[in-house]
């Protein structure tokens, strides 16, 4: 079957950096996307990767590694309004979404 | 400003009855998906359209209808609620032509309580 595994919550303190891990299996493989929900609002998307490397955002890069079946979320200089759950989807063989449960991500001062 | 629109944005429903939860977007985007999302769950694919005039089952389809007669408007239809279908749902489309990553835009969900 198709899989997404990523944490269920972090704890990161302002300022510093978080990483966000997410390992997928799926049938076929046409790109990875990152997207924030911040509680009981609609997801938002933050980055697309399909091809092996770091894309990097403004305080937010991505990577990707297709033959380990791994990406994952790098969160720098963490602000407040960071605290959102982060979900990760891959794109499956059929163009079709595969999502992950999401990450909780709570920000200290 | 351009995006997608949902509604009603919660909704309170006694089991039995039925629902039609309403989306359009203006972004003329060829691809619309209606999904749910629950506590501790990822998001769940109900129904989808990769363009107007087709639909297609999700992951969790049993319930549910869809139809998409124009580009722009993709209504679910919750022909007898169970409480089972309460739940957040969103709307959202994408644009899957040849050089688009095929990036969701959501609508801003439809709290779906069944009683």
């Amino acid at each position: 079957g198709q899989n997404i595994d990523q944490p269920t919550e972090m704890t990161a303190t302002e300022g510093a950096i978080v990483q966000i891990n997410c390992t997928y299996q799926t049938s076929g493989f046409n790109g990875l996307f990152w997207y924030q929900q911040h509680a009981g609002e609609a997801p938002t998307f933050l980055s697309y990767n399909v091809l092996d490397g770091l894309e990097e955002k403004g305080r937010f890069s991505s990577f990707l590694s297709r033959s380990k079946g791994y990406s994952y979320l790098l969160l720098k200089e963490l602000q407040m309004k960071d605290s959102a759950s982060y979900l990760c989807a891959v794109m499956d063989s059929n163009y079709q979404l595969i999502w992950g449960a999401g990450t909780k991500l709570i920000i200290k001062p | 400003t351009a995006g997608i629109t949902q509604a009603p944005t919660s909704q309170i429903l006694a089991a039995g009855r039925s629902m039609t939860l309403r989306c359009t977007q203006d972004m003329r985007h060829n691809a619309m998906y209606w999904y749910r999302q629950d506590l501790g769950l990822g998001l769940r694919l109900i129904h989808y359209s990769n363009t107007a005039g087709t639909t297609g089952k999700g992951e969790v389809p049993d319930g549910y209808s869809v139809s998409r007669a124009n580009t722009d408007d993709f209504p679910l239809t919750l022909a007898s609620a169970v409480p089972s279908q309460t739940s957040v749902y969103f709307c959202a489309s994408s644009d899957t032509s040849g050089r688009a990553t095929g990036e969701l835009f959501f609508g801003e969900g439809s709290r779906l309580t069944v009683l």
